[in-house]
């Protein structure tokens, strides 16, 4: 099972530029849940999608973030424009019996 | 809303000594989880304890599940350099937020050798 897969595992781009982050839950798993973490506010549930429908989309910090599940194995959350406090690791975690799995991470730098 | 607490936020001992984390909620939980994250690395499961009173047990790790089913603890005996990492505890949400997880801020461990 290759585990969750997220890409790209680094970006660093300016303040302004349009980001896309991209997730591909492991296979059979239903929900698919999209977290931002930094040292300020830890561990932060921005949106989260049970057989590609979104449900709470709570977390989300602003009309700048947006997130679609087209499918079962893909995911994006996107960030426009990006702004320097949007830096952070971006996780992707999919779950399966209630446990999650995440994904690597992608790390986010704006300048 | 709900709320996990955890304490200490941070803990640095020397290697062989023994580490305790406590986490509450706010809320009574069905189950509780705890997850491991190394240092640049992302979170990774460790265990589900869903009985009032539970404690299981994965070699130097205990972990504990109230009686009230809203605090837990997870104690390391004899910590090793391996150890190092911030643990986390969550618990499912209730309602219309079941499908998810309340992560606390975690206890991040520092293992001296």
């Amino acid at each position: 099972d290759a585990g969750v897969i997220q890409s790209p595992r680094h970006e660093v781009t300016e303040m302004g530029q349009e980001v896309t982050l991209r997730c591909k839950p492991i296979s059979g798993h239903n929900s698919l849940f999209w977290y931002r973490q930094t040292m300020m506010r830890g561990l932060e549930l921005l949106i989260y999608f049970n057989n590609n429908v979104p449900i709470d989309d709570s977390g989300m910090p602003e009309d700048r973030f947006s997130a679609k599940m087209p499918n079962a194995s893909f995911s994006t959350l996107k960030i426009q424009p990006s702004e320097p406090r949007d830096s952070a690791v971006y996780f992707c975690a999919s779950k399966r019996r209630g446990t999650q799995y995440f994904g690597p991470g992608t790390r986010l730098l704006v300048l | 809303g709900q709320q996990v607490m955890q304490i200490p936020q941070y803990q640095h001992v020397q290697e062989g000594e023994d580490f305790t984390t406590y986490c509450n909620s706010s809320t009574t939980l069905s189950n509780i989880q705890w997850y491991k994250q190394r240092p640049g690395g992302h979170p990774v499961f460790l265990i589900q304890l869903v009985k009032s009173g539970e404690v299981k047990k994965q070699k130097r790790l205990t972990f504990q599940f109230g009686e009230a089913k809203k605090n837990s603890s997870l104690h390391i005996t004899a910590t090793q350099t391996t150890d190092v990492g911030t643990y986390f505890c969550a618990g499912p949400g209730r309602g219309s937020t079941l499908g998810r997880l309340y992560f606390g801020r975690g206890t991040q461990l520092t293992v001296w050798p």
